[in-house]
Formats: C-alpha cells, structure tokens, sequence
C-alpha cells in the first residue's frame, strides 16, 4: 500500500498550546496535502506543500516536508477547541490520492 | 462556493439489497472519487472516475459498481449489500491541473448500516 502513516494517532492538548502531528509515505510523490475531517463530516483541504518545496504557512498552520526521510509535519499553533478533529495527510505520487489513517486531535478548553 | 453534495447523511439496509449512493459536485470538475473510511483503515479508494462514462477501480473495489452517466454526477451501487459494507462514504472532486497538484473536495459523507 501506498498509504501514508500519520503519527501520533491521537493527542490531547490544553488550548493555547502547540500542536504537531506526522505523516511518513513510502512513494515519491509531486505534493502532500493536509486535510481536516470534523467528527462525522467530510475532509477539507488545508494546506498543500510541493515536492521542491520545504516549508509552507497558512495562518497558524505549518508545514514542512522532508523528501529524503518521506516525511512530512503539520503545526497548529496557539490552538482552540474549534481545532478539535482528526488530521489527514494525503499523497499523490500520481493521478490517485492516498491517505494516511489520521490523527485525532483533541484540544482541551 | 464550492459544493459536493451526497443523496443520504445516514442510511440503513437491509443484506441483499441494491444501494444507491449519489453525489453531485456544482465546481464543473473532471474528476471524482468514493471512498469509503473506516476507523484505523484510513480513507480507501473504492472507484474514480476522470471523465463521464469513465471509470477506474481503485483499491477496494469488489462489491461495488459506479455509474458516471453525467459529468457533475457520480454514483456508487452496491449491488447486493453485504454487512461488511457498513461504513462511513466519502465522495470528493477535483479538477486536473498540470503536475498533479488538484485539491480534493469532499461531501458530507454517507454513514451506511447494513443489517
């Protein structure tokens, strides 16, 4: 499988507090994105980093991408209860996505 | 804004019969996707499609049927439900863009429950 592996696969923080979580894939890949799924929903898209690239920001969102070990990081920073979901990283080493198995983050008010 | 909509948030089933799971996306996009997600599976490829009466099965995809009759609408069949079918739905869509680098956008997702 193609699959991408997200690490931890739950967290608990207080809120104000950082967040990070991590995806390892096992192809090379043209992009890696993160996504967001609220309990029940469906994902949304938050952020995309490119292969040649090594670090990306979106509002209190960081990204970095390591292409040498496969591995990628999402910060969350000063976190809120409204972050509380499960993270997904997804890879497309080609014309399919593949998504890794998700990290639960609770963020504790 | 961008819109994915899915026919049923819950469904229930009984084993045996034909399900119908419809999505229809409004962005004009080529390409669309059912998943199916299941708790320490991850989200699972079960069929895509790049153009209308194209398909492609994906990584999972015995059981299931797609019908892709109209671009903005792509529907999954179950032909005869099984409980192992019980699962949370995802159809998503994206539009190509050169390097692989299109966005997916999700519906709301259909929880199914096969008895």
């Amino acid at each position: 499988s193609q699959q991408g592996e997200e690490d931890p696969q739950a967290l608990s923080i207080q809120e104000g507090e950082n967040a990070t979580m991590n995806c390892s894939y096992k192809t090379s890949i043209n992009n890696l994105q993160w996504y967001r799924q609220n309990s029940g929903r469906g994902l949304v898209h938050l952020i995309l980093i490119r292969s040649n690239e090594r670090e990306k920001h979106s509002g209190r969102l960081r990204v970095t991408l390591d292409t040498s070990k496969k591995s990628s990081s999402l910060l969350i920073t000063a976190s809120r209860a409204a972050d509380t979901a499960s993270y997904f990283c997804a890879t497309a080493p080609g014309n399919q996505f593949y998504f890794g198995t998700g990290t639960s983050l609770t963020v504790i008010p | 804004d961008v819109k994915v909509t899915q026919s049923s948030r819950y469904l229930v089933k009984r084993t045996g019969e034909k399900v119908f799971l419809e999505c229809v996306q409004d962005m004009d996009h080529e390409n669309m996707f059912w998943y199916r997600q299941d708790p320490g599976l991850g989200l699972r490829l079960i069929y895509f499609s790049y153009d209308v009466k194209m398909k492609e099965k994906g990584d999972i995809p015995e059981g299931y049927s797609v019908s892709r009759e109209k671009k903005e609408r792509f529907s999954l069949i179950l032909e005869s439900a099984s409980t192992n079918q019980t699962s949370m739905y995802l159809c998503a869509s994206s539009s190509p863009v050169t390097g692989g680098q299109e966005t997916q956008y999700f519906g709301p997702g259909t929880r199914l429950l096969v008895l």
